[in-house]
């Protein structure tokens, strides 16, 4: 049964400082890794998505890693600002359903 | 677009009463998803619909939920009777095509539900 940790579950940090956000996974047999922003009250807005076979996505300040045979992907957010903060959440899709299975999520508050 | 619709955002029940969710997916899309997220178990999957059929409900926790999508554009996921554990935020998201190699879920604002 797949099983997504996120580490940590909250974190702080000063803005304009550069932080990774850690997800692992047990079952390395993946379709997708998909990298979500949830602000407080709101649903989840889609940042990245890697198919198992790409190593890395990029958009803005934001870069996705993925390493499968570990079991790993690392979300790289350059430069942070207070709108950054949020909740940051990492979801796999193991085959070709939709079914996607969350990690708990890291919170991040980037202080001015 | 509006984006997924969710009614109501806000749902306050009594222990025993039945609560019914609803959902309006994005216009066009095929699939359909129904999630509940808590702070002990996070976001787990309950049910999903592709083309207004489910098709995977192993996460519905028990006989008390269900779910239904009479057409293209609504969904229902019903609880009866409501239980206090019940508590929790519902998400709805939809997809242009579940399984697609660029699948990605739109979510819904969420409907908060507490059951007293």
């Amino acid at each position: 049964k797949q099983e997504v940790t996120q580490i940590p579950a909250a974190l702080s940090v000063p803005e304009g400082e550069n932080l990774v956000l850690n997800c692992s996974f047990t079952d390395s047999a993946i379709y997708n890794l998909q990298w979500f922003r949830q602000d407080p009250g709101k649903g989840l807005t889609s940042l990245l998505l890697i198919q198992s076979s790409q190593r890395e996505q990029t958009s803005g300040r934001l870069n996705a890693s993925l390493d499968k045979s570990s079991g790993r992907s690392t979300l790289y957010i350059a430069a942070s600002q207070p709108g950054d903060s949020a909740t940051y959440l990492c979801a796999v899709r193991s085959g070709n359903t939709g079914k996607l299975i969350f990690g708990q999520g890291t919170t991040l508050q980037v202080k001015p | 677009d509006a984006g997924v619709i969710q009614s109501p955002r806000h749902e306050v029940t009594e222990m025993g009463q039945e609560v019914t969710l609803r959902c309006k997916p994005i216009s066009g899309h095929n699939s359909l998803f129904w999630y509940r997220q808590t702070m002990m178990r996070g976001l787990e999957l309950l049910i999903y619909f592709n083309n207004n059929v489910p098709i995977d409900d192993s996460g519905m926790p028990e006989d008390r939920f269900s779910a239904k999508m009479p057409n293209a554009s609504f969904s229902t996921l019903k609880i009866q009777p409501s239980e206090p554990r019940d508590s929790a935020v519902y998400f709805c998201a939809s997809t242009l095509r579940a399984g697609g190699p660029r699948d990605t879920q739109y979510f819904g604002p969420g409907t908060r539900l507490t059951v007293l």
